[in-house]
């Protein structure tokens, strides 16, 4: 079985800074877009961040932008989230995901195929 | 942003049944429509991608269908092992959304 591993996770106050990381195993991470998933407590699941295979493209939810910084290092196949000016509603079970699209999966299709263990981030005073 | 309305949020049903789950999107998605399955404390796993498309070793009585803007999980028999929450999902524009999610729970 693959397993994606994360760590970084957290207690920290409000306003704060926490880096969470996802460790890939190479034949999974290169050439493939990859994401950050959340999801609060007894909540559902939001889209954070998207970045592209080459890093150049990078997207975020309106929620975090300014505030999140996502990151590849496709020589250390690793996935990265920086997270500073930490809110106490940021506080949830971060995933990151890969993002399989087109014409890997055929046509007209893009999907989270493989994810991490999920790493908890708690923003408390 | 596209938002996708999924219902019912919570679901009884017993070992055997056949349930349905619901997702409306605010617009049209071109078959970038995806059903993931979620076990407390656990990731959630891809059961269907493209609308209907089966991801390999999903069994055979989950399929999905659409009709227009409207999305559709069905499964067929209920197994023990289905009892999860389940969500949709679009692909296609960012930011991704997911409907809220559908607990289905033992009757």
């Amino acid at each position: 079985e693959v397993q994606l591993v994360q760590s970084g996770g957290g207690s920290v106050q409000p306003g704060g800074s926490l880096r969470l990381s996802c460790a890939i195993p190479g034949f999974i991470f290169r050439g493939y877009e990859w994401n950050w998933v959340r999801q609060a407590p007894g909540k559902g699941l939001e889209w954070v961040s998207y970045i592209s295979s080459s890093g150049t493209k990078i997207f975020y939810a309106d929620s975090v932008k300014g505030r999140f910084t996502i990151s590849r290092d496709n020589a250390k196949n690793s996935l990265s989230l920086q997270m500073d000016s930490l809110r106490a509603e940021d506080t949830a079970v971060y995933y990151c995901a890969r993002d399989v699209a087109e014409p890997d999966c055929g046509a007209d299709c893009s999907y989270f195929d493989y994810w991490g263990q999920g790493t908890l981030v708690t923003v408390s005073s | 942003d596209i938002q996708m309305t999924q219902s019912p949020s919570s679901l009884s049903a017993s070992v055997g049944d056949r349930v349905t789950i619901t997702c409306r999107a605010s617009q049209s998605l071109r078959r970038h429509l995806n059903w993931y399955q979620q076990k407390p404390g656990k990731a959630p796993k891809v059961l269907i991608y493209s609308v209907s498309t089966l991801q390999g070793g999903v069994p055979s009585r989950f399929s999905a269908s659409e009709s227009g803007t409207d999305f559709t999980l069905t499964i067929s028999s209920l197994q023990l092992e289905d009892f999860a929450t389940y969500y949709c999902q679009q692909s296609f524009l960012i930011p991704y959304t997911f409907g809220q999610g559908t607990k289905l729970e033992i009757k």
